[in-house]
């Protein structure tokens, strides 16, 4: 039981280039989430998927897109990669939308 | 957005002492939940709480539901050198289902 998959693990990006981050998760889990962790910041909602077919955004969703695949997938896209989103991402995914949310390992990501 | 304030934000203690940290807000929460995070990590979920009040334990770990619902308490006893890493705590709060806020963490470190 792998739990919640995420690749890449690592990144590095120049400025303005796009790339799509993947996520999967095993347990038949209907809401996903994206969270960014900058030093100091704990983690921050970028966007989540209450269930499938669904999306909203977070705390933080601008310069993000999202796609919701299947009740597995949840991917998070950077169409024009900044400095500022130099940070680490998780992915994370709970039974239900009022349940603890369990993580992936992260994605650190450099935008130079 | 709001975040968590949570104390200490890090804390060197010996091997076998316990250990004491707390999450405070301004709003009420209907859910808490304590991570921990080992470096290169995602958070690993402990202990959730659901009701004002609530005390529950995991092996060494005891957090507590404050009774105003804007605080709760995460105490480790009888520390080992395992125990270093990150704690996160995180709530949800009322109609804000599927979002959760994360406190800043305190960081905990073990000396033999």
């Amino acid at each position: 039981n792998a739990g919640v998959t995420q690749t890449p693990k690592f990144q590095v990006l120049k400025t303005g280039q796009s790339m799509t981050l993947q996520c999967a998760q095993d347990m038949n889990h209907n809401s996903m989430y994206w969270y960014r962790q900058d030093p100091g910041m704990g983690l921050r909602l970028i966007y989540y998927s209450a269930s499938e077919g669904t999306t909203d955004k977070g705390e933080v969703p601008n310069g993000y897109n999202v796609s919701r695949l299947n009740k597995r997938e949840f991917s998070l896209r950077l169409e024009s990669a900044a400095p500022s989103q130099t940070s680490v991402y998780f992915c994370a995914s709970s039974k239900t939308k009022n349940t603890e949310a369990f993580f992936g390992q992260g994605t650190r990501l450099t935008v130079v | 957005g709001q975040q968590l304030n949570q104390s200490p934000q890090s804390m060197f203690i010996q091997e076998g002492e316990d250990v004491s940290m707390n999450c405070t807000s301004s709003s009420i929460f209907n859910t808490w939940l304590w991570y921990k995070q080992d470096p290169g990590e995602g958070p690993v979920l402990l202990i959730a709480l659901y009701k004002a009040g609530e005390l529950t334990s995991n092996g060494r770990l005891t957090a507590q539901f404050g009774i105003t619902r804007k605080d709760s308490f995460l105490n480790i006893s009888a520390s080992i050198p395992s125990d270093v890493g990150i704690y996160f705590c995180a709530g949800q709060k009322p109609g804000t289902a599927s979002k959760l806020t994360f406190g800043t963490g305190t960081r905990l470190q073990v000396t033999l």
